[in-house]
């Protein structure tokens, strides 16, 4: 299984809204409304940010939201902040009934 | 409250199996739809999903891996055990395991902090 397609980069100015795409095929995003969001800083273990494409978990903050047309998945950030600055990562569960992880997104704060 | 920790070697030589240990607390392995699973990122790139365990012994490996690797639960003692066979320095990266709670959704709420493993001779 492919990984995921992910922009290597995207940025934004505070207070703007960003969006991040993750591409699969039909047999993953296309195909199950299992897609989640993780969020990385430096040195730091991933943070569950979304699940089931978009709900969140306690805590996360609701500028955080998440949506899928057919086989693209995009997380949204909206208000953003400093704190934002991260890597970002998408996943899916796939026809192989095995998870895939997306290349990641380096997000800039400007 | 749900933690999870990373142990084993730091420095495996090639061919050699490596052997990681999850051992958890907050939750239980017989609780129905828990699962624990194992996530790595070489240096500098993406994170990529190796194996998952659930509470009902459900197993699932990446495609890639998985005649190398085996994942492994012990109840009573909150572990989940993953040995890789035949390492080689590609596998150099950290390795972190994770708490999902729900059967199939593969998403995880809770990590550990990583184990960093370098494969070198």
């Amino acid at each position: 299984q492919s990984a995921l397609t992910q922009p290597a980069s995207v940025s934004g100015s505070p207070g703007q809204s960003i969006t991040i795409s993750c591409t699969g095929t039909s047999s993953d995003v296309g195909a199950y409304k299992y897609v989640s969001w993780y969020q990385q800083h430096p040195g730091k273990a991933p943070r569950l940010m979304l699940y089931d494409v978009s709900d969140r978990p306690s805590g996360v903050s609701n500028r955080f939201s998440g949506s899928r047309s057919g086989s693209t998945a995009s997380l949204t950030i909206s208000g953003l902040q400093a704190e934002d600055e991260a890597d970002y990562y998408c996943s899916s569960y796939t026809s192989s009934s095995t998870p895939v992880f997306g290349g990641g997104t380096k997000l800039t704060v400007l | 409250q749900i933690t999870l920790k990373e142990s084993g070697p730091t420095l495996v030589k090639p061919t050699q199996t490596l052997t990681l240990t999850c051992t958890f607390s907050g939750f239980s392995l017989s609780t129905s739809g828990v699962g624990v699973g194992w996530i790595r990122q070489p240096p500098g790139k993406a994170l990529e999903w190796l194996a998952l365990i659930y509470w009902n012994d459900d197993k699932r490996h990446s495609p890639s891996l998985k005649s190398r690797l085996t994942i492994t639960k012990d109840t009573s003692k909150n572990q989940v055990v993953l040995t890789m066979t035949n390492v080689d320095p590609v596998d150099t990266a950290t390795y972190y395991c994770a708490h999902t709670p729900r059967w199939l959704h593969f998403y995880f709420d809770h990590w550990g902090q990583g184990t960093r493993v370098t494969v070198s001779s």
